[in-house]
């Protein structure tokens, strides 16, 4: 079945530094791919996603790529802000089920 | 819009005990799913629906952990018994189905003793 892992478990970067977090996924036939933000005692809010006919996706100091034939992609926050911190999760999904594989989350500081 | 209800909060209960979930999902979205979340790791699917059917429910320790989607809004989760190892985060989710977009509730914490 489909597997992701993602890296680092842990990322602290100064406010304004940029920060990214990677994720592998292991089946070719994953389509498409959320990134996941929850705080404290919240449920995870949908941040940006990426279908796989598109390499690169950009919301102002959020961009999401794809690399297909390495199945990989990356978050990448810019300028990042104290109200960045947080658990970011990535995921997969195949079209026809539906079904959301997660990583293992990632935790964001951002030092002020 | 309102997003996903989710009910109760917080539950504390001792092992072998039943506990129940109440999730309303966002108005309109007719797929709906129930997430644990593990201290610590990313949300694992429980079980799914579309409209009022099960969908995948592959993952759902089916001994002790049932749902239902009650005319294809409503959703309930129950437990019975409760384990120490079900102590965790429950979440609900819905969304349109074919757009695919997922949004989660706020979650209910499970806490076994």
């Amino acid at each position: 079945g489909e597997n992701v892992e993602q890296h680092p478990s842990t990322l602290s970067v100064q406010e304004g530094d940029s920060a990214v977090i990677k994720c592998t996924y292991s089946d070719s036939a994953s389509n498409y791919f959320p990134w996941y933000k929850q705080e404290l005692g919240k449920g995870p809010q949908l941040i940006i996603d990426i279908r796989s006919n598109v390499g690169e996706k950009k919301d102002q100091r959020i961009a999401v790529t794809l690399n297909k034939t390495a199945k990989h992609f990356s978050l990448h926050i810019t300028e990042t802000q104290p109200e960045d911190s947080a658990v970011y999760f990535c995921a997969a999904s195949t079209s026809g089920t539906y079904k959301y594989i997660f990583g293992t989350g990632t935790r964001l500081k951002v030092l002020a | 819009e309102a997003g996903v209800a989710q009910s109760p909060r917080y539950k504390i209960i001792e092992k072998r005990q039943s506990v129940a979930f109440w999730c309303n999902p966002i108005s309109g979205h007719a797929t709906l799913y129930w997430y644990q979340q593990i201290l610590g790791q990313g949300p694992k699917l429980l079980i799914q629906f579309q409209n009022n059917g099960v969908v995948d429910d592959s993952q759902l320790p089916k001994d002790r952990f049932s749902a239902e989607r009650l005319k294809g809004v409503d959703s309930t989760l129950k437990i019975q018994p409760a384990k120490l190892e079900d102590s965790a985060v429950y979440l609900c989710a819905s969304s349109l189905g074919v757009v695919r977009e997922m949004f989660f509730g706020p979650g209910t914490r499970l806490t076994v003793l």
